[in-house]
């Protein structure tokens, strides 16, 4: 069975950084797009970031370029979010998501962000 | 980016009840349209692509259609199981935008 799981979150101090890891099994990690998608407390989803295959192609949300830089390891089957200078604004529940061109068809169970004082 | 405008923002219905939200694009995005069903505390579950192809496993009652600018996703006979929050989200152009969601109740 696919799985994606996601971990790092945690409590945060504005500026402050973090990184989310977000570990597969099941699949061939190598042969997928990965994208982050995140989720404000009550509020909606927000594509965030993904990735190509081999790492060589990078795209990011506009709010988020600069700050936060997605990586992968495909020898450890693993993708990144390394978030920088964060804001209470990016405060949400972090997804990892296997991508296909048209969509996303398997999600990991999120990661909580809280970035306070 | 392009603006995904869903509606309504919720709804109330009951279980028979055959349900249809609607997901407007700012600009035309072909039929690079998908749907995504979330429950509360839970991941977002993949059910349409393309605008109206079925990803696997999927519920036949369960269907998408539109192109261009306007788009709706139905839901022929309302089952318990899909109480739930919907979006769309449009993967024509980055960045990746998703609707703002309705919740069916």
């Amino acid at each position: 069975e696919v799985q994606l799981v996601e971990s790092g979150g945690g409590l945060v101090q504005p500026g402050g950084s973090l990184r989310l890891s977000c570990e597969v099994s099941e699949f061939t990690f190598s042969r997928y797009w990965m994208t982050w998608v995140r989720q404000a407390p009550g509020k909606g989803l927000e594509w965030v970031a993904n990735i190509k295959e081999d790492g060589t192609e990078k795209n990011y949300v506009d709010s988020v370029k600069g700050r936060f830089t997605i990586s992968r390891d495909n020898a450890k089957n693993s993708l990144y979010l390394q978030m920088n200078s964060l804001r209470a604004e990016d405060t949400a529940v972090y997804y990892c998501a296997r991508t296909l061109t048209y969509g996303f068809d398997y999600w990991g169970q999120g990661t909580l962000l809280t970035v306070s004082s | 980016a392009i603006q995904m405008t869903q509606s309504p923002s919720s709804l109330s219905a009951s279980v028979g009840d055959r349900v249809t939200i609607t997901c407007r694009a700012s600009q035309g995005i072909r039929s690079d349209l998908g749907w995504y069903q979330q429950k509360p505390g839970k991941a977002p579950k993949f059910l349409v692509y393309a605008a109206s192809s079925l990803q696997s496993g999927v519920p036949s009652r369960f269907s998408g259609s539109g192109s261009g600018t306007d788009f709706t996703l139905t839901i022929s006979s309302l089952q318990p199981e899909d109480f739930a929050t919907y979006y769309c989200l449009q993967y024509n152009n980055y960045p990746l935008t998703f609707g703002g969601g309705t919740k069916v109740e």
